[in-house]
Formats: structure tokens, sequence, C-alpha cells
């Protein structure tokens, strides 16, 4: 079974400046998808960014971007020049190409927290 | 657009009691899912739909039952809850498969979430 892990609990950044999330999953699987979610304190569930594990250019969305090492399993997020809206908790999920059902594997999360 | 709409927001329930979550979507969406989120925890998946009149269980099935009579609509059921059953709820809808040649995912649109407190 495929498992998500995102080591850091919480992070802080002081506005304007980068930070990045670890995200580290497990799989047998060649073919899969995965994604970052932000939950600010609303509670809405947001897609941040998507990467395709079949593509080796990192996916880039503004001011977010990953690092995808496929080998390494491990799939970051940094955010730049950041904003105090970007304070939320942020979930590292993994996604099968192969199930049916398109279920997604979350990670505990990481609460992200900006200094002004 | 609504997108996603769940029904009620917060709910508060005594042991052995029942309730129906309701979650809508507007988008014509085939796939529709039920999460909860418990604190220091990752959405599990608890039942799925790909389609009206199917349903299939998820990583959490237990205590809960689901319905999707119409495509628009899927519904949870809590036949007698629990405390353990105290949690955030969203409830997810997606398209089915990949969009056009380039192999990109149908995103998971969700709701806004329901707060369950079962005393």
């Amino acid at each position: 079974a495929q498992t998500v892990t995102q080591s850091q609990p919480e992070m802080s950044v002081q506005e304007a400046e980068t930070v990045t999330l670890s995200c580290t999953y497990d799989t047998s699987e060649s073919d899969y998808y995965l994604f970052w979610y932000k939950q600010p304190p609303s509670r809405q569930m947001i897609l941040v960014i998507r990467q395709e594990a079949y593509k080796q250019q990192n996916a880039t969305e503004n001011r977010f971007s990953v690092n995808f090492q496929k080998a390494a399993k491990s799939f970051s997020l940094k955010i730049s020049d950041s904003q105090l809206g970007d304070a939320a908790m942020y979930f590292c999920a993994y996604r099968s190409a192969v199930d049916s059902n398109y279920q997604l594997i979350w990670g505990a999360g990481t609460k992200l927290i900006i200094k002004p | 657009n609504a997108g996603v709409t769940q029904t009620p927001k917060f709910r508060v329930l005594k042991t052995g009691q029942s309730m129906t979550l309701l979650c809508a979507q507007d988008m014509n969406h085939e796939y529709m899912y039920w999460y909860r989120q418990d604190p220091g925890m990752g959405l599990r998946l608890i039942h799925y739909s790909v389609g009206e009149g199917t349903t299939a269980k998820g990583e959490v099935p237990d205590g809960y039952n689901v319905s999707r009579l119409k495509k628009q609509n899927f519904l949870l059921g809590l036949e007698s809850a629990a405390p353990s059953q105290t949690s955030v709820y969203f409830c997810a809808s997606s398209r089915h498969g990949l969009a056009g040649g380039s192999g990109y995912l149908y995103e998971q649109f969700f709701g806004p979430g329901t707060r369950l407190t079962v005393l």
C-alpha cells in the first residue's frame, strides 16, 4: 500500500522569504500523480499544484514550485515570496494512475506560519 | 456554479443517534468521495462512488453507509453515532479519467466540510 509522509508538523517563515515543505512517499508503482493541497482556517481544501510522475520537469504555478525526485520518492513544495495569505495547513497527496477509484492518499500535513 | 456544497456545516449528536450528511455538486462529475479528517492525520477515504447508483468502500468504512441515487448527490449516513466518529467530514467530486491527451488528471474538488461532534 502507498504511504505519504510529511515530516514537518509545523514550519514558519518570514513574509517575503522562501520556504520549502517536505513530502516523501512510498509506492511500487511507476505511474502516479502527486498533489499539494492548501487548507486555510476556512477549512476549504484548495489544490495548489500537481505533478505527473512520468514528467521529469518540475511543475510550477506562480510562486509555487515543486522539486520532484522520483528515484528518491520525494516531492517538496517551495513557496517563494511568502505572503500572509499563504498561512495554512499544507497537505501532500498521492494518487495512483492504475487504481480505478482514483483515491487520494494523504500525508498528515504541515502547518505553515507566516511571520509579518 | 456553487461547486461542492455540504449540509449541515456543524452538528452535535449524542451517542447512538443517527444522521445523514448531504453532499451536492453541480459540475456533472462522475466520481464522488467522502473523507474524514482527524487532528494530526491526513484525510482518510470512507466511501466513494464512481457513478449514479454505485458505491464502494474506502479505507475506513465501518459505521458509515452511503447512497448515490442521483448523480449530483452523495449521502453519508451514520446509523448509530459513536464518539470515535467525531471528526470533520469532507465531500469531494471529480471527473473521470484524464484531461485531453496530456495525461493531466482531473482534480478533486472539495466541499467546505462538516464538523461533527458525538458526545
